[in-house]
């Protein structure tokens, strides 16, 4: 069945580090996936998403990767801020269906 | 651009009522999409409307209804309120084509005593 996960619930780093936040889905025939960034008393926000036919995708400052063999996409979020702290969602939409699948999420905090 | 607008951003309910969510999508775009966020569930699709049909439903009963209308906005009804209601209602919007980015509201908070 479809399911996406995030390896970690909590993800705490320094500023200025980079934060790596990784998630597995075990739907192969996925082919579009999304990162949303949600802040309190905030809904998901778009961040940046990913084809299922390709493996990396750049942004401002953050990078998606995609491993379809082992079914793993992560966020890289280069050089955090303090406005990075937030909870990290990864979610899948499946082919010809506007429904997505949302992982449980990681809360990254940055650390000063 | 405006973002996804979702009206009222608060609501107390009490049980056996009923109550309606109202979105207004992002201009342009045809497909709403409803999502219950609660702390144990996480985020759970309810259904998906594009041009005033429904196209796509998840695993909710069927006290939740939903519609949208000729201009794209969307309604959601819960009818019968339960206590387990209580959550965050999420509202997303897109162009309704494959690949098309979900882009979310800020959500209703409804609170069932």
């Amino acid at each position: 069945g479809e399911s996406v996960g995030l390896h970690l619930p909590t993800l705490s780093v320094q500023e200025g580090d980079n934060s790596i936040i990784n998630c597995a889905y075990s739907n192969s025939a996925s082919d579009y996936f999304i990162w949303y960034k949600q802040e309190s008393g905030k809904g998901p926000q778009f961040i940046i998403d990913i084809r299922s036919n390709m493996d990396k995708r750049q942004g401002q400052r953050v990078t998606v990767l995609l491993n379809k063999t082992v079914k793993h996409l992560s966020l890289q979020i280069a050089a955090t801020q303090p406005g990075d702290s937030a909870v990290y969602f990864c979610a899948e939409l499946g082919q010809g269906a506007q429904k997505l699948v949302f992982g449980q999420g990681t809360r990254l905090t940055i650390n000063p | 651009k405006a973002g996804v607008t979702q009206t009222p951003r608060y609501l107390i309910k009490t049980r056996g009522q009923q109550v309606t969510l109202s979105c207004s999508p992002i201009s342009g775009h045809r497909s709403v999409s409803w999502y219950q966020q609660t702390p144990g569930q996480g985020l759970q699709f309810l259904f998906e409307y594009f041009s005033e049909t429904q196209r796509n439903k998840g695993n909710f009963p069927g006290r939740f209804s939903g519609r949208q209308f000729s201009n794209s906005r969307s309604e959601m009804n819960v009818s019968t309120l339960e206590l387990g209601d209580s959550a965050l209602y999420l509202c997303a919007s897109s162009f309704g084509q494959t690949n098309s980015p979900l882009h979310f509201g800020n959500g209703t908070r409804l609170t069932v005593t």
